[in-house]
């Protein structure tokens, strides 16, 4: 029973190029959420999805970031024109209900040069 | 205020001591509670939940939650090296599941 799995485990991107950072959710799963964390700091919230929705992106920049959780296939997080403040590392998580805790992903962790 | 506050630490304990960890949090809507450890460069994992008032035990571990205080702490006994990692305290309000971390209190367990 394989748990969250993202990938890449790591990423590097220079200034001004996409990155793409995926998630699949525990079997059985069906809530997916994503957080960064920067070294040094918690976690922080960025977005909340359940399949083909988005529950709650009140932690997503306004701009260059989206995230979506399709119908087939893993969760996606997607970062356009990357900046070196993204560097961090995004964990996904998932969970079976709203009363479960989260199951975490090992993360990406992202670089921009 | 932030939402969930914790000491980032380091707190250091010797090896067989009692580690006590304590978390604040500033809503009072706030109705699940979980303690996550994470060892540096992982990710994080979920040891312990709790959603009512008292003391719920597992294992070494004990959370305690108490609700009129707005506060949750996590007792690790017999401490043991392995056990340094950085705590992590998480709150979510109602049955709605974005949940909020604190900083996380980073734990020494001195052999």
């Amino acid at each position: 029973n394989a748990g969250v799995m993202q990938n890449p485990r790591h990423l590097v991107r220079r200034r001004g190029q996409e990155a793409r950072l995926r998630c699949s959710p525990m079997k059985g799963h069906s809530h997916v959420y994503w957080y960064r964390q920067l070294p040094e700091e918690g976690l922080k919230f960025m977005v909340y999805l359940q399949k083909e929705n988005i529950i709650d992106e009140s932690g997503m920049p306004k701009e260059r970031f989206s995230a979506e959780f399709p119908k087939e296939g893993p969760s996606i997080l997607r970062i356009q024109q990357v900046v070196r403040g993204d560097s961090a590392a995004y964990f996904c998580a998932s969970s079976r209900d709203s009363l479960d805790g989260y199951t975490f992903g090992s993360g990406t962790r992202l670089t921009v040069v | 205020q932030k939402e969930v506050e914790q000491n980032s630490g380091p707190l250091s304990v010797p090896e067989g001591a009692i580690a006590s960890l304590n978390c604040t949090y500033s809503d009072r809507g706030s109705q699940s509670f979980f303690w996550y450890r994470q060892y540096s460069g992982k990710s994080p994992e979920l040891i312990m939940f709790i959603y009512s008032n008292g003391d719920k035990e597992d294992g070494r571990f004990t959370a305690q939650l108490n609700k009129a205080s707005q506060y949750v702490s996590l007792l690790i006994r017999d401490s043991q090296p392995s056990d340094s990692a950085t705590y992590l305290c998480a709150v979510s309000v109602g049955g709605y599941q974005k949940v909020t971390f604190g900083i996380g209190t980073k734990l020494q367990v001195i052999p």
